[in-house]
Formats: C-alpha cells, structure tokens, sequence
C-alpha cells in the first residue's frame, strides 16, 4: 500500500542548531515533493518545493533534500529559532493532487 | 489582499443534521481542494474542482459532497451519512497542475458532533 511516513515524535532542538526532518514514502512515483509548515489551529503554509530531477533546494534557513532511490527527502532548519516551532509537513505530488504526510512537531526552546 | 477564506471557523453539529462549510478565494486560481485532518493523521483528500462546473472524488469522498458553480467558491456539505465528521477541515487552492507550484490553504473549519 501507499505510504508517507513522518516521524510522529516531537523534535526538541535547542536555539541556532540545525534541525533535521525526514520523509520517507513507499509505493509512491511523486514528480514533486512538497514542504508545508502549519501552526497550530491553521492551515498549512506552503515552504519549498522539489523535483525529482533535483537533489537540492535552498531557501533562506531551510534545504530540502530529495533522493528517489532511497525515497526519502530531507528538511533541515539551519540556526534555528523559537519561531520556528511548528508542525512540519511533506507532500507529494505529480497526478494533480496532493498526498500529505502527518508532520513532525518541531519544537525549539532559547 | 488576496486569499482564502473558510467560515465558519468553528461549527457544531447535531446527529443527522447536514451541513455545509464555506470555501471562497480571490486569488483567481482554477482549481480547488477540501482535506480533512485527524490528530495524528496526514490530510485526507475529500473532494477536489479543477474546473468550474467539474469535480473530482478524493480518497474519503464517502458522506460528503461538493458544488462549483463559480471559480471563487467550492463548499462543501458534510452529510448525515458522514458517520465520524469530527475533524479540522482545510481547504486549499492552486494553479491548474498546482502540485507543481503549492497550495494556498485557508485557515480550516473545525467541526463538531453534539
């Protein structure tokens, strides 16, 4: 069966260190692999997005990974901040829909 | 500015009693989403309009229905045949083949069985 899978316990990291999320699907053929943020009560924010043709994306603290040989991506947050404690969610995607992993809570302490 | 809209952000419901959740975005985008989230769980795809007029089953249709009779608006009903409905629902629009750009999601509807 088809699988996204986020680890479902909370990543507790301390303020400037980098944090590290991973996504791992199986049975999944995705041409993109989305990154979402979502605070609690609200809807996801949109982050990054990567396709299978590239194995690196950057944007300001973040880089996400994609290797579809181990079909996995990789979100890091580099020199983390209070602010950056949220609930972290991959997507993927390429039929013209959105597949949602369950997210990985982030939780960042000073 | 532009964005999208749910309403109402809370909504109770009582068994057997149908209801309908509110969706409208001005960000000229064709297609539209609704998704449903569980504690826990990934969101779930329940129906989704690429097109006025045209919509798709997602993977929990089941209890549910949908309308696209204008580009800004897709609400949904959830049905007395929905036998679990309590659930945060978002939803979400896009681009045409907008899995390839992101989604904009609205704030969410949280529903209750009373």
């Amino acid at each position: 069966s088809q699988k996204i899978e986020q680890n479902s316990e909370a990543l507790n990291i301390q303020e400037g260190k980098t944090a590290t999320l991973t996504c791992n699907y199986t049975n999944y053929s995705p041409a993109y692999l989305q990154w979402y943020r979502q605070d609690p009560g609200r809807g996801p924010v949109f982050l990054l997005l990567i396709r299978e043709n590239e194995k690196e994306k950057r944007k300001e603290r973040l880089k996400v990974t994609f290797d579809t040989t181990l079909k996995q991506s990789l979100f890091h947050i580099t020199a983390s901040q209070p602010a950056d404690s949220a609930t972290y969610l991959c997507a993927l995607g390429g039929w013209g829909k959105l597949q949602f992993g369950a997210g990985t809570q982030v939780v960042v302490t000073p | 500015d532009g964005g999208i809209t749910q309403s109402p952000k809370y909504l109770f419901r009582k068994e057997g009693q149908n209801v309908t959740l509110s969706c409208e975005q001005n960000l000229n985008h064709d297609a539209m989403y609704w998704y449903r989230q569980d504690p826990g769980q990934g969101l779930r795809l329940i129906y989704y309009s690429q097109i006025v007029n045209d919509f798709q089953k997602g993977d929990i249709a089941e209890g549910y229905s949908v309308s696209r009779e204008k580009k800004e608006s897709f609400p949904l009903t959830v049905t007395s045949a929905q036998k679990n409905p309590t659930a945060f629902y978002l939803c979400a629009s896009s681009i045409l083949g907008g899995d390839d750009y992101g989604y904009t999601f609205g704030s969410g509807t949280r529903l209750t069985v009373v």
